[in-house]
């Protein structure tokens, strides 16, 4: 089955610094990877996905990119905020029969300092 | 206007002792979901049902059953709670049935915290 690994587990950065998180998987047949951001309480939001026939996509602050050959896929958080703290978790699937099923890297906590 | 809700957000019982926990969604979604989340925060799949149709099911133990009466909700019954059951439980849903589009975000519910004594 798809292993992610997602790293780093925690990240801490000052209020304007970029922030990086990066994961890697196992199955070469994934072709899509959405990323989610859960805050305290709270379910996990989508905040971006990219499909595996781009190699990068940008919304706002945000943007992730993909490198198929390399199975890893990256999210970039620029200008950071400190509402941007949360836990971040990044996510592969392939399509099966029906049904989208999401395996999970084990997240990120980010803290932005203000 | 809740997209997906889920009931009770907390639950604290004694092992052995049988619980439900409800979800409905009001999105018009065919496709619902069931997640663990455990104390590491780690999140695995546990059932994805379509149309009230079971297609998903990753080797939870069979005292876990979901069940769905209709597209909106689906249900998780868990018997002979165990200790190792506490964890927080998200329902989540999406559009799988759409032309020109092969993946859907899933909508997640605020989780139930189950904590097992």
């Amino acid at each position: 089955g798809e292993n992610v690994e997602q790293h780093p587990s925690t990240l801490s950065v000052q209020e304007g610094d970029s922030a990086v998180i990066k994961c890697t998987y196992s199955d070469s047949a994934s072709n899509y990877f959405p990323w989610y951001k859960q805050e305290l309480g709270k379910g996990p939001q989508l905040i971006i996905d990219i499909r595996s026939n781009v190699g990068e996509k940008k919304d706002q602050r945000i943007a992730v990119t993909l490198n198929k050959t390399a199975k890893h896929f990256s999210l970039h958080i620029t200008e950071t905020q400190p509402e941007d703290s949360a836990v971040y978790f990044c996510a592969a699937s392939k399509r099966r029969n029906a049904g989208n099923m999401l395996t999970f890297g084990g997240g990120t906590r980010l803290m932005v300092k203000p | 206007d809740t997209a997906v809700s889920q009931t009770p957000k907390y639950l604290v019982t004694q092992m052995g002792n049988d619980k439900s926990i409800k979800c409905e969604q009001n999105l018009g979604h065919d496709t619902m979901y069931w997640y663990k989340q455990d104390s590491k925060k780690f999140l695995k799949i546990m059932f994805s049902y379509n149309n009230k149709e079971l297609i998903i099911n990753e080797t939870v133990p069979n005292r876990f059953s979901p069940k769905s009466p209709d597209k909106a909700h689906l249900n998780l019954h868990i018997n002979s709670l165990e200790l190792g059951d506490s964890a927080v439980y998200f329902c989540a849903s999406s559009q799988e049935y759409q032309p020109l589009s092969s993946y859907n975000e899933q909508f997640f519910g605020p989780g139930t915290r189950l904590t097992v004594l």
